[in-house]
């Protein structure tokens, strides 16, 4: 099972959008509506933003949202702050049954 | 509120078997609705599932095609937690090691993470 295609990297100034895409194939992406997303910083276990393409945990703030179309998914965030800087990753059900994306560093300019 | 706390060495040799635990507090490892996973990171793989256990009236596991033959994990419901054994590594098992809950096809929460590095 291949990883998920990532940009990189993702960058904007405070108070602009982010959008970062996770492509995948009609084996994982594209065949279940069970992508979730992750924030993790330096040191620290990654933690939930998003699950089930756009839902959010309690206590993600409604800046964060997800998307799917076809085989390709998106995160969003809105509203950039300082604390938004991070790597982002992508997961989706693929039967194996997980699979993880190549991750995307986010910076806030 | 969950908490995952993993122990274990951070050092195996070539060849051994790599042994971590998990201990669950605010959940049970017979929950009937989550799954408890190890997830690993590396920079040269990035993260990486590696499998899961879970109980659903009966005890399942799966796990990933990468390590399939040699990977163990076990729930331990006498003392609430579950465990990771993955036998013949090698220096490319050098990572960073998670456990994870499994609710709704998210992980939502994670152990702090072992470094476990493979050297003699």
């Amino acid at each position: 099972q291949s990883a998920l295609t990532q940009p990189p990297s993702a960058s904007g100034s405070p108070g602009q959008s982010v959008t970062i895409s996770c492509t995948g194939t009609s084996s994982d992406v594209g065949a279940y509506n069970y992508v979730s997303w992750y924030q993790q910083h330096p040191g620290k276990a990654p933690k939930l933003m998003i699950y089930e393409v756009s839902k959010r945990p309690s206590g993600v703030p409604d800046r964060f949202s997800g998307s799917k179309s076809g085989n390709t998914a998106s995160l969003t965030v809105s509203g950039l702050q300082a604390e938004d800087e991070a790597d982002y990753y992508c997961s989706s059900y693929a039967g194996t049954p997980y699979v993880f994306g190549t991750g995307t560093k986010v910076t806030v300019l | 509120q969950v908490q995952l706390q993993q122990s274990g060495p951070g050092l195996v040799k070539p060849s051994q078997t790599l042994s971590l635990t998990c201990a669950i507090s605010g959940d049970s490892v017979s929950s009937n609705s989550g799954a408890w996973n190890w997830i690993r990171q590396s920079p040269s793989r990035g993260l990486e599932w590696l499998g899961r256990t879970y109980y659903r009236s009966k005890w399942f596991n799966d796990s990933a095609v990468s390590v399939k033959s040699r990977i163990t994990i076990n729930p331990d419901t006498s003392k609430n937690q579950f465990s990771l054994q993955l036998n013949s590594v090698a220096p490319e098992d050098t990572a960073v090691y998670y456990c994870a809950r499994e609710i709704g096809e998210g992980f939502d929460y994670w152990g702090q993470g072992t470094l476990v590095t493979v050297s003699s």
